[in-house]
């Protein structure tokens, strides 16, 4: 069982809903979490960063995470076409170590 | 804003062949990973490089072997490359101080190996 588990979708909304992506992990002892948005054959893009319990808001993003059900969620509000693409969880134990992903999900935005 | 730069973009190499990657980390960023991502996988850590020195390592075969240099630049080796070989390889460098564990990643060098 992998640390970090992610649905790989794909999923597919239409313009301008909320979506809403998920990522558990069984490794208590992760401490940071992040989000990044990878469009296809590019580099992962750092969307939202956090350590700790609790909602974070960057514009039309909510980064949610919830350390006692070992849970955490990316909300994206008016949701656009160019927000197609996959979405990736990492998360570390902290102290500059290794980010381990889950598998991504494959969000489609249809106009 | 500068970010993490990766030459080359695209290598082609045959089987049992070398080839080296190069990454150039974010100015001022002195942590150094390396990650190789499959078809349709999630990344994967290989290996890590802090003030030059090897931090941690992951699932990185012996036949890959990296080094961080002087200017921070770090250089994967790879040697009697295989097909399994092949992947989309990343380079991401992360800052000293509070925003240490947000990791920057470059566009990535796709391997071919035929």
């Amino acid at each position: 069982q992998k640390e970090v588990e992610q649905d790989p979708g794909p999923l597919s909304v239409p313009e301008g809903a909320i979506v809403s992506l998920n990522c558990t992990y069984s490794n208590s002892a992760f401490q940071y979490f992040m989000w990044y948005r990878q469009y296809s054959r590019k580099g992962p893009e750092l969307l939202m960063y956090t350590y700790s319990s609790g909602n974070k808001e960057d514009g039309r993003f909510t980064a949610q995470v919830d350390k006692s059900s070992k849970y955490i969620s990316l909300f994206i509000r008016d949701s656009q076409p160019s927000d197609s693409a996959t979405y990736l969880c990492a998360m570390s134990v902290g102290g500059a170590q290794k980010l381990v992903f889950g598998q991504g999900t494959r969000l489609t935005i249809n106009p | 804003a500068a970010g993490v730069i990766q030459s080359p973009r695209h290598l082609i190499k045959e089987k049992r062949e070398t080839a080296t990657l190069k990454c150039y980390p974010i100015p001022r960023h002195d942590t150094v990973y390396w990650y190789q991502q499959g078809p349709g996988q999630d990344p994967q850590f290989l290996i890590s490089f802090y003030e030059k020195m090897q931090s941690d390592k992951g699932s990185i075969p012996d036949r890959f072997s990296a080094q961080q240099f002087s200017d921070y630049h770090s250089e994967l080796n790879m040697s009697s490359l295989e097909l399994g070989d092949s992947a989309l390889y990343f380079c991401a460098s992360s800052p000293t101080g509070e925003d240490t564990d947000t990791q920057y990643f470059g566009p990535g060098t796709r391997l071919t190996v035929l």
